[in-house]
């Protein structure tokens, strides 16, 4: 059974700093991944969808990198800010295709 | 485009009423889903739609009824309410039939409290 598991659980660092936020998959015969972040009270909002085939993407100050094998992926923020502080999430397309299973999340909060 | 509605945004129960979660979204996607949110267990899946009259059980889904009669809605129905489906409820969707190949978009989210 697919798990997904995101560490740190949370993350605090000063506004400026580039950081690193790590997703970990169990089982490496995935399509793609996704990352979302969450604010508090609010929905999800997909960051970044990897497909397979691809090793990297990005979006602004954010760059997001796969690599199946290892069963890994990480989330590169660059030059942090404070309205960055939200939880982000990483997940995964079950195996029948049926649904995402997601990670726990890394909360970050970046203070000025 | 208002994407995923969700309505209502809270809501108090008390122990076996029942009510329906609503859920819209404007985009003519095919794929439709529920998930709850709990701390500590994350999100996981309650029930999903593949298409207008298509439903399947997703994770969690004892207590809960879905339907899909349009592409536009699919409402979460809770039979006999319980203070164990005290959540943070939300509905997603996405183009493709399949909630593999394309982004997932969510609603904001319901917050239920079950007394």
């Amino acid at each position: 059974k697919q798990e997904v598991t995101q560490i740190p659980a949370a993350l605090s660092v000063p506004e400026g700093e580039n950081l690193v936020l790590n997703c970990s998959f169990t089982d490496s015969a995935i399509y793609n991944l996704q990352w979302f972040r969450q604010d508090p009270g609010k929905g999800l909002t997909s960051l970044l969808l990897i497909q397979s085939s691809q090793r990297e993407q990005t979006s602004g100050r954010l760059n997001a990198s796969l690599d199946k094998s290892s069963g890994r992926s990480t989330l590169y923020i660059a030059a942090s800010q404070p309205g960055d502080s939200a939880t982000y999430l990483c997940a995964v397309p079950n195996q029948a295709g049926t649904a995402l299973i997601f990670g726990k999340g890394t909360t970050l909060s970046v203070s000025s | 485009n208002a994407g995923v509605t969700q309505t209502p945004k809270f809501q108090v129960l008390k122990t076996g009423q029942s009510m329906t979660l609503q859920c819209a979204q404007d985009m003519n996607h095919e794929y439709m889903s529920w998930y709850r949110q709990d701390p500590g267990m994350g999100l996981r899946l309650i029930h999903y739609s593949v298409g207008a009259g298509i439903t399947d059980q997703g994770e969690v889904p004892n207590g809960y009824n879905v339907s899909r009669s349009t592409t536009e809605d699919f409402p979460l129905r809770l039979l006999s309410a319980a203070p164990s489906q005290t959540s943070v409820y939300f509905c997603a969707s996405s183009y493709s039939r399949s909630a593999t190949n394309e982004k997932l978009f969510f609603g904001s989210g319901t917050q239920l409290s079950v007394l």
